[in-house]
């Protein structure tokens, strides 16, 4: 069981808005640390999405964010497309600087 | 152009070891941490170690601690992975990663087998 908790699977058709929940506790995300979340397409290595809770890298388009509030954080990503069918993770760490995953949610674009 | 690659995978019996290593170029990788990260096919990501850019600060999981170690040689811009006492669980693709704010660069991964 992930320290962090990502529903398994999320859907939505084209267009619509789709969230992706990860919960933490008071001794990761709660106590203050980043929230980083990822997306890897099958048989690839997974790519970096949103770093430090809400930034986006160079190159990735303003449908994704990030948000953090508690011991929770959330990925949303508007205008879903088919190309964003993929699995999406999100990392953290606690006060020993060990990182942790979430589960992973597989987003089908319906 | 940025860039990670491992090497040193294979199949090995359990209670065996191997040294996976991973080559960066095309940035500056003294100001880096890196990282490994394993996935079991079909699973998902698991973090194993972290190696701060002087390679005096190592930080493990817990299901490799004692077992694994990572390190560095900053000459050769290259990190390392030597996993001891190997099980069947350790089976997985481990990938090595840059860390900033996340972890930026990844490598194409390296497949570790586990099995008698």
């Amino acid at each position: 069981q992930s320290v962090l908790t990502q529903p398994p699977s999320v859907s939505g058709a084209p267009g619509q808005r789709v969230t992706i929940s990860c919960a933490g506790s008071s001794s990761n995300i709660g106590a203050g640390y980043d929230v980083h979340w990822y997306r890897q397409l099958p048989g690839t290595a997974p790519k970096l999405l949103i770093y430090g809770n809400t930034n986006r890298p160079s190159g990735v388009p303003d449908r994704f964010s990030g948000s953090k509030s508690g011991t929770s954080a959330s990925l949303a990503i508007t205008g879903l497309q088919a190309e964003d069918e993929a699995e999406y993770y999100c990392q953290s760490y606690d006060r020993s600087l060990r990182s942790f995953f979430g589960g992973g949610t597989k987003l089908t674009v319906l | 152009e940025v860039q990670l690659v491992e090497s040193g995978g294979g199949l090995v019996q359990p209670g065996g070891s191997l040294r996976l290593s991973c080559a960066a170029s095309g940035f500056t990788f003294r100001n880096y941490w890196m990282e490994w990260v394993r996935q079991v096919p079909g699973k998902g990501l698991v973090w194993v170690s972290r190696i701060n850019g002087e390679g005096t600060t190592t930080t493990y999981a817990d299901s490799v601690k004692g077992r694994f170690t990572i390190s560095r040689d900053n000459a050769r811009d290259t990190v390392y992975l030597q996993m001891n006492t190997l099980r069947a669980d350790d089976t997985a693709v481990y990938y090595c990663a840059r860390e900033l704010d996340g972890m930026d660069v990844w490598g194409e991964g390296a497949t570790v087998t586990v099995s008698s």
